[in-house]
């Protein structure tokens, strides 16, 4: 089955302390992304890449960090969360461009306390 | 002025109604329009997807895009209850070698039996 996958799910964290949210995807899309949805505000991007080791800005890159070593995974790491890195965040890929047709993961949950 | 705006809504119409959702968008760069589902829980899924100006129809689905007016909207006839969620539009310019995509805030819309 064509699927995104995220883990974790859900994670509540404290301030400061280093986490990564992992993003797989199993079928063999060049483009990724990431995004931060919260209320409000709609559906934002963070980083995206258009193939391995090609990474670029979105909208709202600050205070995330991403790496393209594989083309499956795409891992978002936020070095040292904080509050306002609250949101539900969603992994997407695309195949090709990006500007076609983008699977989009089941989200994860973060509070950052 | 937000790069595109959506009116969040909500919207609530009785089952069989014509729905019409629209967004604005201040970038006379963009020449890719998407529309996105997105059910409560669930990441959004591409509902339709066009190139420039003009319509296209998938179903009871009906995708319109002005780029005179950077004005760009989703119809939907026969409206169903399954068709409760949130829709998003997305666009994107493609320039400089660019593949972000921008998206509404997204309009909530119930749909009652």
């Amino acid at each position: 089955e064509a699927q995104v996958t995220q883990n974790p799910r859900y994670l509540i964290t404290v301030t400061g302390k280093k986490l990564t949210v992992t993003c797989s995807q199993n079928m063999n899309h060049e483009y990724m992304s990431w995004y931060r949805q919260d209320p409000g505000l709609g559906l934002r991007q963070i980083y995206y890449s258009m193939n391995v080791e090609v990474t670029d800005k979105g909208d709202v890159p600050e205070g995330y960090k991403v790496s393209r070593k594989e083309k499956r995974n795409f891992p978002l790491i936020l070095e040292s969360p904080s509050p306002n890195q609250t949101s539900l965040y969603f992994c997407a890929s695309t195949r090709g461009t990006g500007l076609g047709e983008q699977y989009f993961g089941p989200g994860t949950r973060l509070t950052v306390t | 002025q937000k790069e595109v705006e959506q009116d969040p809504g909500p919207l609530s119409v009785p089952e069989g109604a014509i729905v019409s959702l629209n967004c604005t968008y201040s970038n006379s760069a963009f020449q890719y329009f998407m529309w996105y589902r997105q059910y409560s829980r669930k990441g959004p899924e591409l509902l339709m997807y066009t190139y420039s100006s003009g319509n296209k129809e998938d179903g009871r689905f009906t995708a319109q895009v002005d780029k005179s007016s950077k004005y760009i909207s989703l119809f939907i006839r026969d409206s169903q209850p399954s068709d409760s969620a949130t829709y998003l539009c997305a666009m994107s310019d493609r320039g400089g070698g660019s593949e972000k995509l921008v998206f509404g805030k997204g309009t909530k819309l119930t749909v009652n039996p």
